[in-house]
């Protein structure tokens, strides 16, 4: 069974930083891509950042390039989310999300978050 | 980037009914398009992925449809678990864009 555990989140001084943590199991890690997508309180999903299985290729959302920081250790089955010069737009709760891979009937090979953690909760108030 | 437009933001129906919802992309996305269902304090949960193939599990009554920029969503009868936000979303090469969201209210 594929279980994401987050971990990290607080309350936090805007202008400060916060690392999160997805522990993963169930699955062989390093074969999947994995996100980040975050959810202000009241409002709808918003992507945060991506990263492919072995690390080398990453992306983020316009709203925290420059911010964040995604990485991944696949010895540990954990993926971070380093997050630095916090505002309080950045409060949100935010989920850890595990891609599914497979061949569709058009052939293509085709990619989507199957898999969802509980979310962690990230305050970001004087 | 790309910019997804669901439509309504919200609706409400009573158990039985059929209810679709709308997704625009500001771009061709060919078929990568998703739809996840939220319920209060709950993650969200795929239920259709490639536009239209039903996720394991998920309940026939469950259909998503289109290509390129205009997609929709149906529940062909409402049941009382459906009663949920929905999300569309289109995920490619590691980005991903959310639509609005459409809350499902009971009438």
């Amino acid at each position: 069974e594929v279980q994401l555990l987050e971990s990290g989140g607080g309350l936090v001084q805007p202008g400060g930083s916060l690392r999160l943590s997805c522990v993963a199991s169930g699955f062989t890690f390093s074969s999947h891509a994995m996100g980040w997508v975050r959810q202000a309180p009241g409002k709808g999903l918003e992507w945060v950042s991506s990263v492919s299985g072995s690390g080398g290729t990453i992306k983020y959302a316009d709203s925290v390039k420059g911010r964040f920081t995604i990485s991944r250790d696949n010895s540990k089955n954990t993926m971070y989310l380093q997050m630095n010069n916090l505002g309080a737009e950045d409060t949100a709760v935010y989920y850890c999300a595990k891609v599914n891979s497979l061949r569709v009937p058009s052939g293509w090979l085709y990619e989507y978050f199957q898999h969802w953690g509980q979310g962690t909760l990230v305050t970001v108030s004087s | 980037d790309i910019q997804m437009t669901q439509s309504p933001s919200s609706l409400s129906a009573s158990v039985g009914d059929r209810v679709t919802i709308t997704c625009q992309a500001s771009q061709d996305i060919t078929n990568y398009l998703n739809w996840f269902q939220q319920k209060p304090g709950k993650a969200p949960k795929v239920l259709i992925y490639d536009a239209s193939n039903l996720e394991t599990g998920v309940p026939s009554r469950f259909s998503g449809s289109g290509s390129g920029t205009d997609f929709t969503f149906t529940i062909s009868s409402l049941q009382p678990e459906d009663f949920a936000t929905y999300y569309c979303q289109q995920y490619d090469k590691l980005r991903a864009t959310f639509g609005g969201g459409t809350k499902v209210e009971i009438k």
